[in-house]
């Protein structure tokens, strides 16, 4: 079946710093990728709409310059973190669309000290 | 955007049917049922998802009330396995055609021995 995956599984950084995390479609191409957010014992939240090739569309209340994102290829979309701060620290999963289904990554584990 | 109510959590015994129940009375026409889960600290992964019809895989039923306000998802043979949360999501069409999922609460899923 497909295979979305996310690299890396869990990080931690000091606050200050910028954190890339990537996502790959394995088997299939994504042209439109999402990401989502969730903190401790609270349901995903939409953050993004990637789609390869444009700019990404934000929902509301997320900023677009803190959360870079970017889809560049079919199978391949990254997310920055950027100057990372405590209130950043959460569990990021990406999502892509293949063969008219939604597949979800592992997630990753962002820990900002 | 068409928006689900789940219970927050169910007990079933291994073994017996779980019937996960979902509320969507404000869903249109063109918006289908989808069902995920997701075990702690893993990204979501698909059950199954509908219109009209009742639809079965390997994993589960889902049947669909004929007003389709509400569905219920069947697990006929719970294991310990399938403790997880549970989302009911009704999928939100975007201009571009590759619906959002948006998730809510779900239900808390405890398979008990």
């Amino acid at each position: 079946g497909a295979v979305v995956s996310q690299h890396p599984s869990r990080v931690i950084c000091k606050s200050g710093t910028s954190v890339k995390i990537e996502c790959r479609s394995l088997d299939f191409q994504a042209t439109t990728m999402f990401w989502y957010r969730q903190f401790p014992k609270q349901s995903l939240m939409l953050m993004a709409t990637s789609n390869e090739g444009s700019k990404a569309t934000y929902e509301q209340g997320v900023e677009k310059d803190k959360f870079l994102i970017n889809h560049a290829s079919l199978t391949l979309s990254t997310l920055t973190v950027t100057s990372a701060h405590p209130e950043d620290s959460s569990f990021y999963i990406c999502s892509a669309i293949g063969r008219a289904e939604q597949f979800f990554g592992p997630g990753t584990r962002l820990t900002v000290l | 955007d068409a928006k689900t109510t789940q219970p927050p959590s169910m007990d079933c015994a291994e073994g017996r049917a779980a019937n996960l129940p979902c509320n969507h009375s404000t869903i249109s026409g063109n918006e289908y049922v989808y069902w995920y889960r997701q075990i702690h600290s893993q990204g979501p992964q698909y059950i199954i998802h509908g219109l009209k019809n009742n639809e079965t895989n390997e994993m589960a039923s889902l049947i669909i009330t004929e007003d389709r306000k509400s569905s219920t998802l069947i697990l006929p043979h719970a294991t310990l396995r399938d403790t997880a949360v549970y989302y009911c999501i009704v999928r939100v069409a975007t201009s571009s055609n590759t619906g959002k999922l948006i998730f809510g609460q779900g239900t808390t899923l405890q398979v008990k021995p």
